[in-house]
């Protein structure tokens, strides 16, 4: 089962930052928080993973809070193509065969 | 390059018949994944293959189901006596390594229509 709770849905103004937030109260200290996205009628695509410390990449920010218990993935510039599900996913360290266990995630609508 | 392909990218076929569903990995890819997406279930793991071998079948919902991998390349996803349950997308994705820290690619899905 998934380990992660988030809003089924948001809307966000184009050009306005996205901010998506995911619950993770039972993370372990091995389990790292992985975000993909599905836009409509495509697979799902990675967008970043972090442990701990904030991550920043090309397409987003990764807000990681002290204890771990939630985090917040940061689109700082949406625009119509970010309009997608985005899944926040909870993952061991040690998971060998690396499978996803997939959420409901959040439907993200970016308007213009 | 190319990325992850699936063949067919949708396939309507009738209860009690077998189909088998294709995905080609990116070249070089030795961990390669079968997931599914149904309306009722979400998107949901099926099977992971490391080179040939599954080590990991624990999502394959019951024995109608089957996958090989061979080369360490191609996967076939076969699925016997088809039912209307079995109606969903079925997603293939590859990763460079098994595990952690490897980002997976994924295709853009068979969708399966039981009739």
């Amino acid at each position: 089962d998934a380990k992660t709770t988030q809003p089924p849905s948001m809307d966000c103004a184009e050009g306005r930052a996205a901010n998506l937030p995911c619950n993770h109260s039972t993370i372990s200290g091995n389990e790292y928080v992985y975000w993909y996205r599905q836009i409509h009628s495509q697979g799902p695509q990675y967008i970043i993973h972090g442990l701990k410390n904030n991550e920043t990449n090309e397409m987003a920010s990764l807000i990681i809070t002290e204890d771990r218990k939630s985090s917040t993935l940061i689109l700082p510039h949406a625009t119509l193509r970010d309009t997608a599900v985005y899944y926040c996913i909870v993952r061991e360290l040690y998971n060998q065969g690396g499978k996803l266990i997939f959420g409901q995630g959040t439907e993200l609508s970016v308007k213009p | 390059g190319a990325g992850v392909s699936q063949s067919p990218s949708n396939k309507v076929t009738e209860k009690g018949k077998d189909v088998e569903l294709r995905c080609d990995p990116i070249s070089g890819h030795t961990a390669l994944y079968w997931y599914r997406q149904s309306l009722g279930q979400g998107l949901e793991f099926l099977i992971y293959f490391q080179g040939n071998s599954a080590p990991d079948k624990s999502g394959l919902p019951s024995d109608r189901f089957s996958a090989e991998r061979t080369g360490g390349s191609v996967s076939t996803l076969t699925i016997q006596r088809t039912q209307q349950e079995d109606s969903a997308v079925y997603l293939c994705a590859s990763s460079q390594r098994q595990g952690f820290g490897n980002e997976q690619f994924f295709g853009p899905g068979t969708r399966l229509t039981v009739l």
